[in-house]
């Protein structure tokens, strides 16, 4: 069964930068699919950050590129996020998920985390 | 980007009725479309892919159609576990996007 599970701190102050991990369990991030974040602020709708296949293929919602960049561990079976600058406006809860890029649709999902950006 | 919009954005039903979501593409993206459930406090939960597959797991109550621009989630009996929140989300083409939601409430 296919696991993801994100993680990081819930506090990050404006202008600094937020950074999580997402730890795959169940299958390995090596042997295909794209890797990704969907974030959701409270209370509002969903909104796509970017995806990564292997360590090739980055593709990032024009809306955040300057400031994200999504890596992947292959050793570790992790992917991480890291998103700079941050605002209040940052401010929801972060979902890792497993997605087929154009080819598939979004099928597993982490619990989410919540990061709010406050001084 | 395309954009992806959701009618209606809320709406009211009984147990065992009949209800039917539709999401419009700005432009046409064939058949690359997914539909996805979310409850208070927890993750989405993915119901279909390619406008009309169910997800491994996901009951038959559940049905999508639709190509091009335009598709459906229709939810047939309701039960008071499908009261949720709705997205659609378009694989198509980068930025993937999703519609702004359907809240299913009680009535």
């Amino acid at each position: 069964q296919v696991q993801l599970r994100e993680s990081g701190p819930g506090l990050v102050k404006p202008s600094e930068t937020l950074s999580l991990t997402c730890n795959v369990s169940g299958y390995s991030i090596n042997t295909g699919y794209y890797w990704g974040w969907i974030r959701q602020p409270p209370g509002k709708g969903l909104e796509w950050i970017g995806s990564i296949y292997h360590t090739v293929s980055a593709y990032y919602n024009p809306s955040l590129e300057s400031r994200v960049t999504i890596s992947v561990d292959r050793s570790k079976n992790q992917v991480s996020l890291k998103l700079n600058s941050v605002t209040a406006a940052d401010t929801a809860v972060y979902f890792c998920a497993r997605d087929g890029g154009l080819a598939e649709a979004v099928d597993y999902w982490g619990l989410g985390t919540l990061v709010t950006v406050s001084s | 980007d395309i954009q992806m919009t959701q009618s209606p954005s809320s709406l009211s039903a009984s147990v065992g009725d009949r209800i039917t979501i539709t999401c419009r593409a700005s432009q046409g993206i064939s058949n690359d479309l997914a539909w996805f459930q979310q409850k208070p406090g927890k993750a989405p939960k993915s119901l279909i892919s390619a406008a009309s597959s169910l997800q491994s797991g996901v009951p038959s109550k559940f049905s999508g159609s639709g190509s091009g621009t335009v598709f459906t989630l229709t939810i047939s009996s309701l039960q008071p576990e499908d009261f949720a929140t709705y997205y659609c989300q378009q694989y198509n083409r980068y930025p993937l996007t999703f519609g702004g939601g359907t809240k299913v409430e009680i009535k």
